[in-house]
């Protein structure tokens, strides 16, 4: 158990529909950071919250991609009209301020069919 | 954007053989860090340089920052079955966020 749950750990769904995703950080991270990897790639960076703050977000994420982190806690990660591409395994990764190193949950795989 | 290369991609080693994997920054990072995924899991953290020219070593393994800042490499002595996984690297410049590497791919075989 590393800390970081995420809910679901598999989601399947039609091109077009939204679909949300849940991230439980470890308790007493203040930051958390969305990342999204396919298969022989790298963890590609999405987004990141200090506290409720969301601080940063690739320039390459499409607007269908909405983060949020209400209250500083818990956070989710809402695709809209998914798409074919956005199949992937979707990390959640928590952090302290002046700590090293990402904590990460075990994913929530998205297919798009 | 921030680019993070490393090399090789894949790397099949006899148990007990030595195996490094290099990483290179298109921009000069204020510090690097190293991360383990094991075939079906998640990234799990190693370790982080932040110091020109760093080294820091864990049993076996051995990171290091180069002068330049634009460089790392792990290299592992040895290695066992359990060492077996995908190693990247994850380099950050002036911002929070860490940008992961492409990876290299270990097999060890027994």
């Amino acid at each position: 158990d590393t800390g970081v749950s995420q809910d679901p750990r598999h989601k399947i769904t039609k091109r077009g529909q939204n679909v949300t995703f849940r991230c439980d950080p470890i308790s007493e991270h203040n930051r958390l950071y969305w990342y999204r990897q396919t298969l022989g790639q790298g963890p590609e960076f999405l987004t990141y919250f200090q506290n409720e703050a969301q601080l940063e977000k690739s320039r390459l994420l499409s607007d269908r991609f909405s983060a949020e982190r209400p209250k500083g806690s818990f956070s989710t990660l809402e695709i809209q009209r998914t798409e074919q591409g956005d199949s992937a395994m979707y990390l959640c990764a928590s952090s302290f301020v002046g700590t090293y190193g990402y904590t990460f949950g075990s994913g929530t795989r998205l297919t798009v069919v | 954007g921030q680019q993070v290369m490393q090399i090789p991609q894949y790397q099949h080693v006899q148990e007990g053989e030595d195996f490094t994997t290099y990483c290179n920054s298109s921009t000069t990072l204020s510090n690097i860090q190293w991360y383990k995924q094991r075939p079906g899991g998640h990234p799990v953290f190693l370790i982080q340089l932040v110091k020109s020219g760093e080294v820091k070593k864990q049993k076996r393994l051995t990171f290091q920052f180069g002068e330049a800042k634009k460089n790392s490499s792990l290299h592992i002595t040895a290695t066992q079955t359990t060492d077996v996984g995908t190693y990247f690297c994850a380099g950050a410049n002036t911002g929070n966020q860490f940008y992961f590497g492409t990876g290299t791919s270990l097999t060890v075989i027994p």
